[in-house]
């Protein structure tokens, strides 16, 4: 099946750090990637979505200058969560999707990578 | 809006002791339903997707059904390692994202 990839999977970090996290799709090229945040006990809740070459776009109420989203590539999309404070620690989950080829592909989700603000 | 419900919120089985998961769904033009299962500090792994009434997808002891408004995951003699959240998750028309329900958290004792 599809495998996507996210990195770092865990990071503690003082506050006022920026922190990157990859997301990169292993054997197939995503056109579109989903970047979520999720709390403890709740679902998956949708900050942006990234097309390859193109410029994110943030759903309502995410700052898109704090949560920084480039796709540069078919394989690799980033989030850079700018000057984070204790309020940005949480769960963030990117998944990867080619909806162009077989219609309304799956998303196919990385591990997460657990955010911890000091 | 569109909205995805799931319930119970959780369940708790014995272990061979079947139950089922209702996701419902207020969507126009449904394009897709997804489910999903999550295990704790990891990413939601894809299970099924079906397109229209009627279909059912099988995966060992998941069944997964769907009609006009709703769908069920079916989890028949589980097992402690079907323990999880399971997810339910609709693609509206016209828009790739996903719209998720709140998840079933199912613990299964041996």
């Amino acid at each position: 099946g599809a495998v996507v990839s996210q990195h770092p999977s865990w990071v503690i970090c003082k506050s006022g750090t920026s922190v990157k996290i990859e997301c990169r799709s292993l054997d197939f090229q995503a056109t579109t990637m989903f970047w979520y945040r999720q709390f403890p006990k709740q679902s998956l809740m949708l900050m942006a979505t990234s097309n390859e070459g193109s410029k994110a776009t943030y759903e309502q109420g995410v700052e898109k200058d704090k949560f920084l989203i480039n796709h540069a590539s078919l394989t690799l999309s980033t989030l850079t969560v700018t000057s984070a404070h204790p309020e940005d620690s949480s769960f963030y989950i990117c998944s990867a999707s080619n909806p162009g080829t077989v219609r309304n592909q799956p998303q196919h989700f990385g591990d997460g990578t657990r955010l911890s603000i000091l | 809006e569109d909205q995805v419900t799931q319930s119970p919120e959780a369940l708790r089985l014995q272990e061979g002791e079947s139950s089922s998961l209702n996701c419902s769904y207020t969507v126009s033009g449904l394009r897709g339903l997804f489910w999903y299962r999550q295990d704790p500090g990891k990413g939601p792994e894809f299970l099924f997707t079906l397109y229209s009434a009627g279909e059912e997808k099988e995966k060992e002891r998941l069944k997964a059904t769907l009609t006009k408004k709703e769908s069920f995951l079916h989890i028949t003699a589980p097992k402690p390692e079907d323990s999880a959240t399971y997810l339910c998750a609709v693609h509206p028309p016209n828009d790739y994202k996903l719209s998720f329900g709140a998840g079933t958290t199912v613990t299964v004792r041996a």
